[in-house]
């Protein structure tokens, strides 16, 4: 089985701040990577898919890099309403996509 | 505009069953690959189940043998029936469409539905 992990585990963060979060692979799932929001009492949303792509409708200070066991997840300019939890899940081994064990994002 | 709703949730003794629903609208169950996903109280995000557009269905090693993955075509519908319910099962229970193009992702999500099993 593919296990995933973040880092880190949590984060504080001012309104404006560049953040980025890491996610790491155990073996290689090219770019079969996504990235999801999820607020307290809320579904996951979508964020981020195949490392890079942007989700139709997510605002373009989301960005996602990285293949092959490393990614990132990068928001250029932290919003009031980006204060989350972020899961990134691989796609490469069907079926039962894994997901990490997420990265707290809250108001320093 | 695309949609699913969970129901069936509720409070459950350990060693009940349960069954819950997923309705979908705005697009076709059957035609695509359909999960459930968990996420237990505090807890991360934990896959379930899926049924695929051919009707193949996996499982989570930790439901295996308890949990089963449907779906009713005629009523646009997917389920999760859930048998032999442990104290470990209570989260709430998301279904998600699994989008299955070159790269795969779970695109539409439902609000959840809560189960809790206790005694």
């Amino acid at each position: 089985d593919i296990q995933m992990t973040q880092s880190p585990s949590s984060l504080s963060a001012s309104v404006g701040d560049r953040v980025t979060i890491t996610c790491r692979a155990s073996q290689s799932i090219s770019s079969y990577l996504n990235w999801y929001q999820q607020k307290p009492g809320k579904a996951p949303k979508l964020l981020i898919y195949a490392a890079s792509s942007l989700q139709s409708g997510v605002p373009s200070r989301f960005s996602g890099s990285g293949s092959g066991t490393d990614f990132t997840l990068t928001i250029s300019s932290l919003q009031p309403e980006d204060f989350a939890t972020y899961y990134c899940q691989q796609s490469y081994s069907t079926p039962g996509f894994t997901f990490g064990p997420g990265t707290k994002v809250d108001i320093k | 505009e695309v949609q699913l709703v969970e129901t069936g949730g509720g409070l459950i003794q350990p060693g009940g069953s349960l069954r819950l629903s997923c309705a979908a609208s705005g697009f076709t169950v059957s035609s695509n690959y359909m999960s459930w996903v968990r996420q237990a109280p505090g807890k991360g995000l934990e896959w379930v189940s899926v049924i695929y557009s051919g009707g193949s269905t996996y499982y989570a090693d930790s439901v295996k043998g308890r949990f089963t993955i449907s779906r009713d075509n005629s009523k646009n519908t997917l389920y999760l029936q859930m048998n032999s319910l442990r104290a470990e099962d209570t989260a709430v229970y998301y279904c998600a469409r699994e989008y299955q193009g070159y790269y795969y992702y779970m695109d539409v999500w439902g609000k959840g539905t809560t189960v809790t099993v206790s005694s």
